[in-house]
C-alpha cells in the first residue's frame, strides 16, 4: 500500500516561514491535499490539488508537489496556525483507497 | 453551504458493533460522495472507506474489509458507517466528510476522489469493557 511521509513536528517563531514536507513515492504523479487539524475541531482542508487555496484560506498558505515530495509552505506563521497538519492522497490499486501522511505537528515557538 | 451533522457519543462493548450516522443539509447530496475517517488517541487520521450516494458502491480500506459498512439513504440525506467486532483499538473519533466522485472508464466504476470538505463535527466512540 501507499505510504506518505511526514516529518512529527516543525517549529517555526511567529513571521517566519514553516514549510511542512509530504514524502511518497512519485507524488509528484498525484493530487495532494492539506488539512488543518486543531484539538477538539474537525480537519480543514488549507490546500487542495497541490497548490488550490479553498475560499477563507489566507494567502499564507501554499502547496507544491514534485518528484517524491509535496510542500506545504506557510508564510508569515501566526500563533493561530499552531496545529496538526495532514496530507493526503489517492491511491488507486484496483481499487481506490484514501492515504493520509502520520501528521506534522506545527508549535509557534 | 453543505453542513454535515453527525450523531452522539456511544459507549460500547467489546465485541459488539456501532453504527454512526451523518446527515447532511444543504446542497445536492447526490452530487458527491461522503467518506469516513478516524482519529484514534494520539494517532493520525485514518480513511475507513467512501461511497457515492446515487450509485451506492463504497470503497473500503483494505485494514476494514468486512468489518466495515458505509451505506446512505438519498431519501433521508444520511449516510451510515458501522463498524463490528469493536476492540479497545477501535476507540476514536469518527468523521464523516463530503468528497467528489469519478467514473473510471476503463472499469466502469465509480471511485471516490478529491478533498475532504466540508467535516462533520465527528463522534467519539469509546470500547470498554
Amino acid at each position: 500500500s501507499y505510504v506518505l511521509t511526514q516529518p512529527p513536528s516543525v517549529s517555526a517563531a511567529p513571521g517566519q516561514t514553516a514549510r511542512i514536507t509530504c514524502g511518497g513515492n512519485n507524488v509528484g504523479s498525484k493530487n495532494v491535499h492539506w488539512y488543518q487539524r486543531k484539538p477538539g475541531q474537525a480537519p480543514v482542508v488549507v490546500v487542495h490539488q497541490d497548490s488550490g487555496r479553498p475560499s477563507g484560506i489566507p494567502e499564507r498558505f501554499a502547496g507544491s508537489n514534485s518528484g517524491n515530495t509535496a510542500t506545504l509552505t506557510i508564510s508569515r506563521v501566526e500563533a493561530g496556525d499552531e496545529a496538526d497538519y495532514y496530507c493526503q492522497v489517492w491511491d488507486n490499486d484496483g481499487d481506490q483507497r484514501g492515504v493520509f501522511g502520520g501528521g506534522t505537528k506545527l508549535t509557534v515557538l | 453551504q453543505v453542513q454535515l451533522v453527525q450523531s452522539g457519543a456511544e459507549v460500547k462493548k467489546p465485541g459488539s458493533s456501532v453504527k454512526v450516522s451523518c446527515k447532511a443539509s444543504g446542497g445536492t447530496f447526490s452530487n458527491y460522495a461522503i467518506n469516513w475517517v478516524r482519529q484514534t488517541p494520539g494517532q493520525g487520521l485514518e480513511w475507513m472507506g467512501g461511497i457515492s450516494p446515487v450509485f451506492g458502491t463504497a470503497n473500503y480500506a483494505q485494514k476494514f474489509q468486512g468489518r466495515v459498512t458505509i451505506t446512505t439513504d438519498e431519501s433521508t440525506r444520511v449516510a451510515s458507517m458501522e463498524l463490528s467486532s469493536l476492540r479497545a483499538a477501535d476507540t476514536a473519533v469518527y468523521y464523516c466528510a463530503r468528497s467528489s466522485f469519478y467514473l473510471g472508464l476503463e472499469t466502469g466504476r465509480y471511485y471516490v476522489s478529491g478533498w475532504f470538505d466540508p467535516w462533520g463535527q465527528g463522534t467519539l466512540v469509546t470500547v470498554s469493557s
